[in-house]
């Protein structure tokens, strides 16, 4: 069935280090893949997205990269800030509705 | 406020009780979808709407649960005779058909004693 496994489960970081969060999906008709960021107690934000037919794509300090054949991607953020901290979660859908599968998210710390 | 809008916010009630959800979509937005997040997981889809019609539901809901979308607006979710591992936050999105990104409201965070 259709699962995206999302990895590491926490990260930790010093301010103004890289991270980085992976993620792989089983369903090869996904063609949708959104990164959201979770602040305790909010809604899930769309931070950035990338669809099959591009293999890269960035903002600012975030970028995310799509490997289709092996069916991952993965989202890195430069320059980590404490306000970057919060649980991040990778998704993938495809067009058949585009229901939302989701990975089990990433708890990012930055530290002072 | 143009953001997706649910109520309530919370809602604690016991085993057994009837407990129905609102969502507001952003106002343009056909598509309306709904998850179910528990500690510490990403959010798990339960069904969605495009307009009035109920499109997908998952296999792994409950009968217990149903939705709605009368008017191809807002949407209700409700769960009969809850047990306590019906508690979790549902989360509603909305898009447009045809774009992928999904909105996200703020979500009713549901207790059952």
């Amino acid at each position: 069935g259709e699962n995206v496994e999302q990895h590491p489960s926490t990260l930790s970081v010093q301010e103004g280090d890289s991270a980085v969060i992976k993620c792989t999906y089983s369903d090869s008709a996904s063609n949708y893949f959104p990164w959201y960021k979770q602040e305790l107690g909010k809604r899930p934000q769309l931070i950035i997205d990338i669809r099959s037919n591009v293999g890269e794509k960035k903002d600012q300090r975030i970028a995310v990269t799509l490997n289709k054949t092996a069916k991952h991607f993965s989202l890195h953020i430069t320059e980590t800030q404490p306000e970057d901290s919060a649980v991040y979660f990778c998704a993938a859908s495809n067009n058949q509705g585009g229901k939302l599968i989701f990975g089990q998210g990433t708890e990012l710390s930055v530290k002072p | 406020d143009t953001g997706v809008s649910q109520d309530p916010r919370h809602k604690i009630t016991k085993r057994g009780q009837n407990v129905t959800f609102r969502c507001d979509p952003i106002s343009e937005h056909n598509r309306l979808y709904w998850y179910r997040q528990t500690l510490g997981q990403g959010p798990e889809f339960l069904t969605y709407f495009q307009n009035e019609a109920q499109l997908e539901k998952s296999r792994l809901l409950s009968d217990r649960f149903s939705a709605e979308r009368p008017k191809g607006s807002f949407s209700t979710l409700e769960i009969q005779r809850t047990e306590q591992g019906d508690s979790a936050m549902y989360l509603c999105a909305s898009s447009l058909a045809g774009r992928e990104t999904q909105y996200f409201g703020p979500g009713t965070r549901l207790l059952v004693l």
